[in-house]
């Protein structure tokens, strides 16, 4: 069974310009959340999607970050206009279960983000 | 305060020793806790989750949670080299839709 991919795995941009972090879930994952983790510092939540809805988006730092899910099956991640701040390893995890104690959420391998 | 803690270490135990990486949280409706490992450049990997007081085992991996306390630590026996990585604790809530709250993970060596 395929793990959660991500693409791209690293991407370097301007201050100003636009990126797009896809990732895609383990087959029949309902649930989808996107993480963040910023030099220095632990992974934060970003947010979490029930099949194509938005359940939690309470962890998206500002209205430059949009994120979908169309068809609940794959998601993106775009930041738009990028800052400097935003750079970081972004992750994606998909879970069957939304929590609970036998619930695993299973993680991508990232997406390195430069801004410079 | 943070929600969860962690030494960042690094932690530095002998081949064939155990390790013992500690995690503190606040929030005491904290009802999950997970132990991930990620090693430099790659995802996280779920190691062991807890969510009742006590221990819990699997091979070389004991998990160990006491709610009173807010502490819930894991324990590598016969510790190896290839345990090198960064261990990070996370909880979640039942009532959250499973988002994990991570704390800042601490670096473990196993010295050959």
């Amino acid at each position: 069974e395929a793990g959660v991919t991500q693409f791209p795995s690293h991407s370097v941009i301007e201050k100003g310009q636009t990126v797009t972090l896809r990732c895609d879930p383990i087959s029949g994952h309902d649930n989808l959340y996107w993480y963040r983790r910023v030099m220095g510092k632990e992974i934060k939540f970003l947010l979490h999607f029930v099949k194509e809805s938005k359940q939690d988006e309470s962890g998206m730092p500002n209205n430059r970050f949009l994120a979908e899910r169309t068809g609940g099956t794959y998601s993106t991640l775009k930041v738009q206009p990028a800052e400097l701040e935003d750079s970081g390893v972004y992750f994606c995890a998909s879970s069957q279960l939304a929590g609970g104690p036998t619930d695993t959420q299973y993680f991508g391998p990232g997406t390195r983000l430069t801004v410079l | 305060q943070k929600e969860v803690e962690q030494n960042s270490g690094p932690l530095s135990v002998p081949e064939g020793a155990i390790a013992s990486l500690n995690c503190t949280y606040s929030d005491r409706g904290s009802q999950s806790f997970f132990w991930y490992r990620q090693y430099s450049g790659k995802s996280p990997e779920l190691i062991m989750s807890i969510y009742s007081n006590g221990d819990k085992e699997d091979g070389r991996f004991t998990a160990q949670l006491n709610k009173a306390s807010q502490y819930v630590s894991l324990l590598i026996r016969d510790s190896q080299p290839s345990d090198s990585a960064t261990y990070l604790c996370a909880v979640s809530f039942y009532n959250q839709g499973g988002k994990l709250i991570f704390g800042q993970g601490t670096e473990l060596s196993v010295k050959p």
